[in-house]
């Protein structure tokens, strides 16, 4: 079974531009999340999609935005780039949505902003 | 959120048993214990989770506390594979994993 794939690997974007992101869940999971990950704050969760629908979302301000397609494939958006938006985003898939199931993390992409 | 605390690094030698501890003091009585690991230039990997009993799973052991405010991975014969940083998260309920700093796993040859 393949795994979770996040396309593209890496990224070079300049201040103010926007960016989008996908992830491809396992086959037969329906909930994606996204995550960011940076060397100063360390993991931390963007948003969570399960059918079509964000059923959570962090603390991250709205020029930080995702959908989920009916195939359960994810995209996340970012717009007017920031310097400190340089990070590694990892999206995650699972079953269904819950804290008990494990989550399967892709590689991530990493995104600098020049 | 629950917290959980964990040492920055530890260090083992190849082939001996490895005890990552961590702390939850806070932890309420529907939050599972799960535990990541994330290697250099990848994305997190689940390792283990639980919630009362101790579990055992073919990469490693999760001992539990009797009062659950603290638990143990249990690498039974450490691999330069093992190298990672290991996160010890808590999560009930919503699906968001709150990742700590976690602890550096250093493995010596």
């Amino acid at each position: 079974k393949a795994g979770v794939t996040q396309t593209p690997r890496y990224l070079i974007k300049t201040r103010g531009q926007q960016v989008t992101l996908s992830c491809s869940p396992i086959s037969g999971h329906r909930s994606v999340s996204w995550y960011q990950q940076t060397p100063g704050q360390g993991l931390q969760f963007l948003f969570e999609y399960f059918s079509e629908t964000q059923r959570n979302k962090g603390n991250f301000p709205g020029r930080f935005s995702g959908r989920q397609f009916s195939n359960s494939r994810s995209e996340m958006n970012v717009s007017t780039l920031e310097l400190g938006d340089s990070a590694l985003y990892l999206c995650a898939s699972s079953l269904n949505p819950g804290s008990v199931l494990e989550q399967f993390f892709g590689p991530g992409t990493r995104l600098t902003v020049l | 959120d629950a917290k959980t605390t964990q040492p920055n690094s530890m260090e083992s030698n190849e082939e001996e048993p490895v005890h990552l501890p961590c702390n939850h003091s806070t932890i309420s009585g529907t939050d599972y214990i799960h535990w990541y690991r994330q290697l250099p230039s990848q994305g997190p990997e689940y390792v283990i989770h639980g919630l009362t009993s101790n579990v055992n799973n073919r990469m490693a052991s999760l001992a539990i506390a009797e009062d659950r405010k603290s638990s143990t991975l249990i690498l039974h014969r450490a691999t330069l594979r093992d190298a990672a940083v290991y996160y010890c998260i808590l999560g009930a309920g919503s699906y968001q994993l709150t990742f700590g700093k976690g602890t550096k796993l250093s493995v010596i040859p």
